[in-house]
């Protein structure tokens, strides 16, 4: 019940194409939907994040659609850029939660 | 405002040694957690701490010890590293338990 799962775990897109990656949870007292971006040699960085009481939510070319009833939630990434080569998780905790749990990842590139 | 740092960046280590991992952070930041990346395996939580004088275990704490020295610095130590422990470790630390995670650059360990 603790896991998060993600896929795919890599993914090639061509330049100005839409990327897609998907997270699935099991355990209902999660609350809160972070995606973090980590480029090659640095540390990951929050990206974006989500909690349950909204369905999606946009900054800038990155969206998270959130569906509750079926425990799964992905990341949109519009227009995609050499740029956003990098790679992405998924992650959940809850309020009472003292730490995150992270999906496995998932490497995108962008081709030119 | 350097954020996360983690010395060294780099270390190479034979089965047996020991090694502490140093990681401080500027931010005033109240919880700090040790993460290990393996290819593959996404992020896996060893320690975190969600206050000072308080540390707790995570999803792989075998083999760790921590120390929350004071509210800036939170160490990882090794006792008898072991090749399963080859993996590049990330500090992070955060406001709050589940807010924004800041992650330092990695500390890249490799036991021979």
């Amino acid at each position: 019940q603790q896991q998060v799962k993600q896929s795919p775990q890599s993914l090639i897109v061509q330049k100005g194409g839409i990327s897609i990656i998907n997270c699935a949870y099991e355990n209902t007292a999660f609350d809160y939907f972070p995606w973090y971006q980590q480029f090659p040699g640095k540390g990951p960085a929050l990206l974006i994040a989500i909690r349950p009481d909204v369905s999606e939510k946009k900054e800038g070319r990155f969206t998270i659609s959130f569906n509750k009833s079926a425990k799964q939630f992905s990341l949109h990434i519009m227009d995609s850029q050499p740029g956003d080569s990098a790679t992405y998780f998924c992650a959940a905790s809850n309020q009472a939660g003292t730490a995150l749990i992270f999906g496995k990842g998932t490497t995108l590139s962008v081709s030119s | 405002n350097a954020g996360v740092t983690q010395t060294p960046k780099f270390q190479v280590l034979k089965t047996g040694q020991s090694m502490t991992l140093q990681c401080a952070q500027d931010m005033n930041h109240n919880s700090m957690y040790w993460y290990r990346q393996d290819p593959g395996m996404g992020l896996r939580l060893i320690y975190y701490s969600a206050s000072e004088g308080t540390t707790d275990k995570g999803e792989v704490p075998n083999g760790y010890n921590v120390s929350r020295l004071n509210k800036r610095e939170f160490s990882l130590r090794l006792e008898s590293a072991a090749p399963s422990q080859t993996s590049v470790y990330f500090c992070a630390s955060s406001e709050g338990r589940v807010e924004t995670q800041y992650f330092g650059p990695g500390t890249r360990l490799l036991v021979l």
